[in-house]
């Protein structure tokens, strides 16, 4: 079966600093991934998705940056943290087919101070 | 204003009790699924509804497509402490591209007293 792996599950970071979220999927291969941040009342932002190795697309401009240096690997970045990003940021994946479900990995609760 | 409106924002319910959220669309619809999530944790799959008229159950959960209101319900029979959580709903949609992209609602918070 396949699963969905996302850590750390809670990061505080001081504002400046770099961050690195990852993200694996295992029992699949070739999946879309998706990030995704979850704020207080605004509902589930798509951040970034990719279909494949190497092909990232972004949904908003921000200051964050997503790559896919492997088939089933997904990583958040940023190389200097400002007080906004604080937030829950989640990791989600689907087979190839459009009419698939997403399926998220548990969450990382970020907090820039 | 929202694409997709979920009603009510926050439910209390006493154990035993049933319960409906209601998820609009202002678009047509051309996937609805619902998830539900505990706080601080990610989103876990119910159900998807892809046709006007489609149900699925899920032990006591039961989740009704109506195409042409453009709406979809969830129903908990018999609540239990176990059912607490916020409720989501996602809907497909075909952006400027004709590419399908999920949009979601703001999520219902429903609390079950024992």
């Amino acid at each position: 079966s396949q699963t969905i792996h996302q850590w750390p599950a809670t990061l505080v970071q001081p504002v400046g600093s770099p961050l690195s979220l990852e993200c694996t999927v295992e029992g699949t291969s070739n999946p879309n991934l998706y990030w995704y941040r979850q704020a207080a009342g605004r509902g589930l932002q798509l951040l970034f998705y990719s279909v494949g190795i190497g092909q990232i697309s972004s949904e908003v401009p921000q200051n964050l940056s997503a790559s896919r240096p492997q088939d089933r690997q997904f990583i958040l970045s940023s190389k200097k943290l400002l007080l906004s990003d604080s937030g829950f940021y989640l990791c989600a994946w689907r087979p190839g087919s459009l009419n698939s479900p997403l399926h998220f990995g548990n969450g990382t609760r970020l907090t820039v101070t | 204003s929202q694409e997709l409106e979920q009603s009510p924002q926050s439910l209390i319910v006493q154990e035993g009790k049933n319960l409906t959220i209601n998820c609009t669309s202002s678009k047509t619809l051309y996937g609805l699924y619902w998830y539900k999530q505990k706080y601080g944790e990610g989103l876990i799959f119910l159900m998807m509804l892809q046709k006007g008229g489609e149900e699925k159950s899920h032990e006591k959960i039961t989740a009704k497509l109506d195409e042409k209101k453009q709406q979809s319900s969830l129903h908990i029979t018999a609540s239990q402490p176990s059912h607490a959580g916020i409720y989501l709903c996602g809907a497909a949609r075909r952006n400027a591209g004709n590419n399908r992209k999920l949009i979601w609602g703001l999520g219902t918070s429903l609390a079950v007293n024992p």
